[in-house]
């Protein structure tokens, strides 16, 4: 069955450096990938869409990959911060959803 | 309003009491989405509208849950004769397009918090 899959449940960085998030996909080919964050006891909030015939998509600090030969979304978080610890939910163009990973930036 | 607003937002319910959850979406959204979350997981899919029409809805675990758009903006998710393994939280989603051209992503609401007793 198609599934998305979210390699990490958790991940602790230090402030500064860069959070590397990872997403891969089975069993179909997405035209579209998503990532959302969400925060304790908050819906998730949309942050980038990436389609298959771009590779790398930017917004501020975010940065997202897709690679349809490894069937794979990278999300980077650059110069991170501890106002970026939430949980990073990754989901497919028909809005099924990884089990999410958790980041914690620590000062 | 500006956002998907859900209500209610926390919903104690005796086992065996039948629940509805609302979810009022953002106006003008054609697709609109339910998720059950469970605490440390990833929103599941529930079923999925386009307008009034209910065009998935593989995700309901049971047929003690119902979830109807009939004029094809708010949105009622029903729940029978709730169970322990009901409790959860319940996400609502909505987007101004459908899933085949998706640009801006979706717009959630802040969840229905549901524990049965």
């Amino acid at each position: 069955s198609q599934k998305i899959e979210q390699n990490s449940e958790a991940l602790n960085i230090q402030e500064g450096k860069t959070a590397t998030l990872t997403c891969n996909y089975t069993n179909y080919s997405p035209a579209y990938l998503q990532w959302y964050r969400q925060d304790p006891g908050r819906g998730p909030v949309f942050l980038l869409l990436i389609r298959e015939n771009e590779k790398e998509k930017r917004k501020e600090r975010l940065k997202v990959t897709f690679d349809t030969t490894l069937k794979q979304s990278l999300f980077h978080i650059t110069a991170s911060q501890p106002a970026d610890s939430a949980t990073y939910l990754c989901a497919g163009y028909d809005m099924r959803f990884g089990a999410g990973t958790r980041l914690t930036v620590k000062p | 309003g500006a956002g998907v607003s859900q209500s209610p937002r926390y919903k104690v319910a005796k086992r065996g009491q039948d629940v509805a959850l609302r979810c009022d979406p953002i106006s003008g959204h054609v697709s609109l989405f339910w998720y059950q979350q469970a605490l440390g997981q990833g929103p599941e899919f529930l079923t999925y509208f386009q307008n009034e029409a209910q065009l998935d809805k593989s995700g309901l675990p049971s047929d003690r849950f119902f979830a109807e758009r009939p004029e094809g903006s708010v949105s009622t998710l029903k729940i029978q004769r709730t169970q322990q393994e009901d409790s959860a939280v319940y996400l609502c989603a909505s987007s101004p397009s459908g899933t085949g051209g998706l640009y801006y992503g979706y717009t959630f609401g802040s969840g229905t918090r549901l524990t049965v007793v």
